[in-house]
């Protein structure tokens, strides 16, 4: 079955400064890659798709990598604000079912 | 606004005794999911529909069931809930047509549970 790994420990950044969260799985690679915010007792929302023949994807200060031979995405997020924190997931997409990673938590120090 | 509700926020059951979790959606999404996700881990997912098809995980427990009386609607029952069920359950929707559409899943915030 497929394996999806974030890095469990929290990444500390200081304000404005970029973070680069990791997401690395294992087996085959799928059509998609997704990566999703989650706040405390709240529900993940959708941040940015990749497709699997995309290489880089933007949206405003966020920037996702996908790279199929090292079976990684990389998530980005530049001049980052305290607003920023939060868990990062990462999911990856198999016909219409998600499989998430457990996320990255990412606290920006004002 | 578009939206994906829950009900209740916060569920408190005993050991053993059935409970129904609900989510509705406003979104007019062909597909809805469950998932199960406990502290630090990744959201899990328990079973989807696809219109009124529907899709279990192989690894789910019979101790959960789903219905989904239309659209809107869908449930969450959990027949003799356990204390190792404890958990938030998380309800999502989204759409169909293109891969991407159906790909981006809209969540609900959640029904955290817990057994006594």
């Amino acid at each position: 079955s497929q394996k999806i790994e974030q890095n469990s420990e929290a990444l500390n950044i200081q304000e404005g400064k970029t973070a680069t969260l990791t997401c690395n799985y294992t087996n085959y690679s799928p059509a998609y890659l997704q990566w999703y915010r989650q706040d405390p007792g709240r529900g993940p929302v959708f941040l940015l798709l990749i497709r699997e023949n995309e290489k880089e994807k933007r949206k405003e200060r966020l920037k996702v990598t996908f790279d199929t031979t090292l079976k990684q995405s990389l998530f980005h997020i530049t001049a980052s604000q305290p607003a920023d924190s939060a868990t990062y997931l990462c999911a990856l997409v198999y016909v219409r079912a998600l499989t998430f990673g457990s996320g990255t938590r990412l606290q920006v120090q004002p | 606004d578009a939206m994906v509700i829950q009900n209740p926020r916060y569920q408190v059951t005993q050991f053993g005794k059935p409970v129904t979790l609900s989510c509705s959606q406003t979104l007019n999404h062909n597909v809805m999911y469950w998932y199960q996700q406990k502290s630090s881990q990744a959201p899990k997912l328990l079973f989807h529909y696809y219109d009124k098809d529907f899709n279990n995980e192989a690894d789910t427990p019979d101790n959960f069931q789903s219905r989904r009386p239309n659209t809107s609607f869908c449930f969450l029952d959990i027949r003799s809930p356990g204390l190792g069920d404890a958990a938030m359950y998380l309800c999502a929707t989204s759409g169909s047509g293109t891969p991407e559409a159906y790909n981006e899943q809209f969540f609900g915030p959640g029904t955290r549970l817990t057994v006594l």
